[in-house]
């Protein structure tokens, strides 16, 4: 199986920060990598896929990609609605995997 | 618009089943991999199952296999989890979610969630 490691678990930032997360596989996946946002009580909510294609209607502050097994998410400008938890997700081979997730709270 | 729903969802016994269904809508249904992502209390998301559009591939993770069974039936726009032999580490918000095309496990459109709780 397909290990996503994904850092930092949590962040604190402010409004107006640039944030990174990293994502890194265990072995080559291409570049079949998801992400997905998700604010609590809700369903998670696609914002790339292809490691750096932005799904339709996500705002362009969201950002990723890769270098090689490592993946990132930037988030060039943080707002009040970006405050949630994001999770990597490779689907280059089943079974599909997730990061353990990174909750990005207010400083 | 799509759309999908999840319900089911309830209390069970350890040892019990329940059957989840996801019914979608504003897209062909069939030309579609659907998949099941679960997520326990205060945990991160764990992929379930994934089913191929015509439904002749599935596929499930070690911690369900042998006792959860995803189906489809294209005619009814619907998709299924049979859960038997339930156990405690069950307990989970189970989410449909749509793949991107087909022979994908790119998820796009997710639903709100269905709760099952297992109880001992």
């Amino acid at each position: 199986d397909i290990q996503m490691t994904q850092s930092p678990s949590s962040l604190s930032a402010s409004v107006g920060d640039r944030v990174t997360i990293t994502c890194r596989a265990s072995q080559g996946i291409s570049s079949s990598l998801a992400w997905f946002q998700q604010k609590p009580g809700k369903a998670p909510k696609s914002l790339i896929y292809a490691a750096s294609s932005l799904q339709s209607g996500v705002p362009s502050k969201f950002s990723g990609s890769r270098s090689g097994t490592d993946f990132t998410l930037t988030i060039s400008s943080l707002q009040p609605e970006d405050f949630a938890t994001y999770y990597c997700q490779q689907y280059n081979s089943y079974p599909l995997t997730f990061g353990g997730g990174t909750k990005v709270e207010i400083k | 618009e799509v759309q999908v729903v999840e319900s089911g969802g309830g209390s069970v016994q350890r040892g019990g089943s329940l059957r989840l269904s996801c019914t979608a809508s504003g897209f062909t249904f069939g030309s579609y991999d659907m998949n099941w992502v679960r997520q326990a209390p205060g945990k991160g998301l764990e992929w379930v199952s994934s089913i191929s559009g015509s439904g002749s591939s599935t596929y499930y993770a070690d911690s369900v296999k042998g006792r959860f069974t995803i189906s489809r039936d294209n005619s009814k726009n619907t998709l299924y989890l049979q859960m038997n032999s339930l156990r405690a580490e069950d307990t989970a918000v189970y989410y449909c979610a749509k793949s991107v095309t087909y022979n994908s496990g790119c998820l796009d459109y997710w639903g709100q969630g269905t709760l099952v709780t297992v109880s001992s």
